[in-house]
């Protein structure tokens, strides 16, 4: 079955700096989307990308989505406290089955 | 948008019993999800409910162990039963709207 591997599982940030979290997955992806879920917390929504090598941004959030729609990643410019979290991507496959990935879960230090 | 409400929010549960988590959401929505998050984990898929059919569940996951309701539109209930310690978990309600999925606030069960 369809499998979406993210790395890193934790990213420990200096506030200030920027961070990437990726997302892979073994099969072709209709569409891919982000969640965020803040320490003990439930994942909210952060965005959905559709279409091949789409590029989106939200402030100093950068989503790709890969030119096979294969992978797809999270760039996180000047990391800030509020950022911590663990962000989840999900893959949603042909079958309209959605698969989440592992999570990276960031830490910042002030 | 959605809004998803749980009950109960959390629950400390005996071996062999068996415990009911309701959702409720605040509009009409044909598909409503459940997941498992186990504490550190991602978010597995156990089973999706349509109202007016038997629920379809995800490999790993059967219905005597985990039955299902969905009465209407805005409510379902999910079952654990006969539960051990490898139950203990944060069972989480999902639905879809517009692509967008929204998530309850979670049932926090241990099992001991």
């Amino acid at each position: 079955g369809q499998q979406v591997m993210q790395i890193p599982q934790y990213q420990h940030v200096q506030e200030g700096e920027d961070f990437t979290t990726y997302c892979n997955s073994s099969t072709t992806l209709s569409n891919i989307q982000w969640y965020k879920q803040r320490p003990g917390g439930h994942p909210v929504f952060l965005i959905q990308l559709v279409k091949s090598g789409e590029v989106k941004k939200q402030k100093r959030l950068t989503f790709q989505f890969g030119e096979a729609k294969k992978n797809s990643s999270l760039h996180i410019t000047a990391t800030q406290t509020t950022d911590v979290g663990t962000y989840f991507c999900a893959g949603r496959s042909n079958d309209y089955k959605l698969s989440f990935g592992a999570g990276t879960t960031v830490t910042v230090r002030a | 948008s959605a809004v998803i409400s749980q009950k109960p929010s959390r629950d400390i549960c005996q071996r062999g019993t068996s415990l009911t988590i309701q959702c409720q959401v605040d509009s009409q929505v044909t598909m409503m999800f459940w997941y498992r998050q186990q504490p550190g984990q991602s978010l597995t898929l156990i089973a999706t409910a349509n109202q007016g059919s038997e629920a379809t569940y995800e490999s790993g996951f059967v219905i005597d162990k985990f039955p299902i309701s969905r009465p209407n539109l805005t409510f379902s209930t999910l079952t654990v039963s006969n539960m051990s310690p490898e139950d203990s978990s944060i069972y989480l309600c999902s639905v879809e709207v517009v692509n967008e999925q929204f998530f309850g606030p979670g049932t926090r069960l241990t099992v001991l």
